[in-house]
């Protein structure tokens, strides 16, 4: 089945320390994104990609990078510098000049211990 | 600026009762629309889009969203909601703007909460 994966579901960390989140999709598209979702905030954007070894920073992309070597993989460090990491971490993809329709993943929870 | 604003939190319905969530935009182009649901713990899954032609649209598991340009809304109804449709909502909004492919931009979401 064609979707997007993204690992670990949980993950915790101690501070201070960098952690990467994974997504894989198998879908063909060109277009990925890094979504940070917090309790009653909406969905904020932190990086998104339209093709491969070229993205571009979204609303709140302070403390965290990214990379897109292959199509099918977009992953996503947060870093030390991020002040508050704890949040739930969503991927999506989209084809490329398409209307902007989002395909999302599970999702990431990441908490600093 | 663009923006999505879904004026209700939070919202309690009884089962077997009908559903109006209410979405406004502010879009500075003829805007694509969305409806986003969410379990808990898990990603979006999209109920409906609109990008043109008819103004009433129809989604998976019985919703519906009506497009009204005049008053810059994309309310999202069902008639008769299920246990299951417990959930959280997000309206969304983007299309060509400047010239190039927007961002989609989220409102805040509407949980849903329903009664037996």
């Amino acid at each position: 089945d064609g979707g997007i994966t993204q690992s670990p579901k949980y993950l915790f960390r101690k501070e201070g320390q960098n952690v990467t989140l994974s997504c894989e999709q198998n879908l063909n598209h060109d277009a990925m994104y890094w979504y940070r979702q917090d309790p009653g905030q909406g969905l904020r954007l932190i990086y998104y990609s339209q093709i491969v070894n070229d993205f571009q920073k979204g609303d709140i992309a302070e403390g965290y990078s990214v990379s897109r070597e292959k199509k099918e993989s977009f992953p996503l460090t947060v870093t030390s510098a991020q002040k508050n990491p704890t949040a739930f971490y969503l991927c999506a993809s989209s084809p490329r000049r398409v209307t902007g329709e989002l395909f999302f993943g599970e999702g990431s929870r990441l908490t600093v211990l | 600026a663009q923006s999505v604003t879904q004026p209700d939190i939070h919202i309690t319905v009884s089962e077997g009762a009908s559903l109006e969530l209410r979405c406004n935009y502010s879009y500075g182009a003829t805007p694509y629309l969305f409806w986003y649901v969410q379990s808990p713990g898990q990603g979006l899954q999209l109920l409906l889009k609109y990008f043109s032609g008819d103004t009433l649209v129809q989604g998976i598991k019985g919703f519906e969203a009506e497009f009204k340009r005049s008053q810059s809304s994309f309310n999202l109804r069902k008639p008769s909601v299920h246990w299951s449709d417990a959930a959280e909502y997000f309206c969304a909004v983007g299309g060509v703007y400047g010239g190039s492919q927007g961002n989609l931009i989220f409102g805040k979401g509407t949980k849903l909460s329903v009664k037996p």
